[in-house]
């Protein structure tokens, strides 16, 4: 079957300029996360979702970013105002269900912000 | 806090060889322990986890991991690399928070390289 998909898998923008990350999970998951892995580090853990609500968020650096999962399936990550540390490879996984650490991971979208 | 250290950046092995990857995690309770692989342009695929009972764990791809309570570790090892084992290797250890998440927390990585 399909697994996570992520697009785009590469953008480049410009500093300052806001972008969408989109992540199809794998069809019935219930459990969403997002991960964002700079170069030469593992993927730091930034938002989780239980269905359509965000459960924690506590990994998000800042205000400027936010996530949505408004249908319980499709989420998409927003960063507002990009700057060049927001440079690094951002990562969805999902669960087939809330309590399980099955994640699947897609293959990323590459962010480069000049 | 949680963390995960994983002490060699790069390995480099002749194919057929043995190969042992470290990982020691720092929790203050049993831990749930994963080891992912990454290659280029694919996503972290899961090699083998350990939740609890038998401390030996097998995985796919002819992988498997030892947890060690009294060391805090969780090596991964293979009796004999092939060419396409080469990849970036991550140990993760995860903490049900009350049932509220189930994020991972990441070493930083092992960059596996096979040689003829």
């Amino acid at each position: 079957g399909a697994g996570v998909s992520q697009t785009p898998s590469n953008k480049v923008t410009e500093k300052g300029k806001y972008v969408e990350l989109r992540c199809d999970p794998i069809s019935g998951h219930t459990a969403l996360y997002w991960y964002r892995q700079s170069l030469g580090q593992g993927p730091e853990f930034l938002i989780y979702f239980q269905g359509t609500g965000a459960a924690d968020d506590s990994g998000l650096p800042n205000d400027r970013f936010f996530a949505v999962r408004p249908e319980g399936s499709v989420s998409t990550l927003k960063i507002q105002r990009t700057e060049r540390g927001d440079s690094a490879v951002y990562l969805c996984a999902s669960s087939p269900r809330d309590i399980s650490y099955e994640q699947y991971f897609g293959p990323g979208t590459r962010l480069t912000v000049t | 806090a949680q963390s995960v250290t994983q002490p060699d950046i790069h390995i480099t092995v002749s194919e057929g060889a043995s190969l042992e990857l470290r990982c020691n995690y720092s929790y203050g309770a049993t831990p749930y322990l994963f080891w992912y692989v990454q290659s280029p342009g694919q996503g972290l695929q899961l090699l083998l986890k350990y939740f609890s009972g038998d401390t030996l764990v097998q995985g796919i791809k002819g992988f498997e991991a030892e947890f060690k309570r009294s060391q805090s570790s969780f090596n991964l090892r293979k009796p004999s690399v092939h060419w396409s084992d080469a990849a970036e290797y991550f140990c993760a250890v995860g903490r049900n928070y009350g049932g509220a998440t189930n994020k991972l927390i990441f070493g930083t990585g092992t960059l596996l390289a096979v040689q003829p």
